[in-house]
């Protein structure tokens, strides 16, 4: 079993939807959380990151940590077309980089 | 303000062969950090340089080797290419090496055949 799972998708929504992408972990020594998005060909580009458990929300982006459960979501509001790209998922013990675990990512598309 | 700047984007090599890759990360950040891309793997961290010493190491095998110089520009070597070497090798800059300050650059895709 993977330290970190993610539904790669594709998920494909309309535009204008709400998408919720969704991590699940193992490691309850994780405090780090972090979204990242990934569109083709580039790196990846941190979109939000939340210490501990609770919630964070920025602009149209919501990120959601419940360590209980050892679930994180990220949720977009009104969806646009450059939305579309690859979300992973990543968290760490620690705020040193090194330590940090990726999912393998959900592709998103949303359609015009 | 620059970005993070890896050369070449894109490789073609032959098993056996041995590649570099460079990366020059932000102006005045002093950690770098190389991980590698493949589809069925994700993102996996290979190794951390800081001020020209290596701090961090990922469970790559030794054919895996880095260094980083005095502007803080570093290289990433892999000897005797295998066919599962094929991935994006990605750097990440950062000041301190957090990972809640990371940017990447755009990866080198590199294909061995």
């Amino acid at each position: 079993q993977k330290e970190v799972e993610q539904d790669p998708g594709p998920l494909s929504v309309p535009e204008g939807a709400i998408v919720s992408l969704n991590c699940t972990y193992s490691n309850s020594a994780f405090q780090y959380f972090m979204w990242y998005r990934q569109y083709s060909r580039k790196g990846p580009e941190l979109l939000m990151y939340t210490y501990s458990s609770g919630n964070k929300e920025d602009g149209r982006f919501t990120a959601q940590v419940d360590k209980s459960s050892k679930y994180i979501s990220l949720f977009i509001r009104d969806s646009q077309p450059s939305d579309s790209a690859t979300y992973l998922c990543a968290m760490s013990p620690a705020s040193g980089g090194f330590k940090t675990i990726f999912g393998a990512g959900t592709r998103l598309f949303v359609k015009a | 303000k620059a970005g993070v700047t890896q050369t070449p984007r894109y490789l073609i090599k032959t098993r056996g062969q041995q590649v570099t890759l460079s990366c020059s990360p932000i102006s005045g950040h002093r950690s770098v950090s190389w991980y590698q891309q493949t589809p069925g793997q994700g993102l996996q961290f290979l190794f951390e340089y800081f001020s020209e010493t290596q701090r961090n190491k990922g469970n790559f095998p030794g054919r895996f080797s880095g260094r980083q110089f005095s502007n803080s520009r570093s290289e990433m070597n892999v000897s005797t290419l295998e066919l599962g070497d094929s991935a994006l090798y990605l750097c990440a800059s950062s000041t301190q090496g957090g990972n809640t300050e990371a940017f990447f650059g755009q990866g080198t895709r590199l294909t061995v055949v």
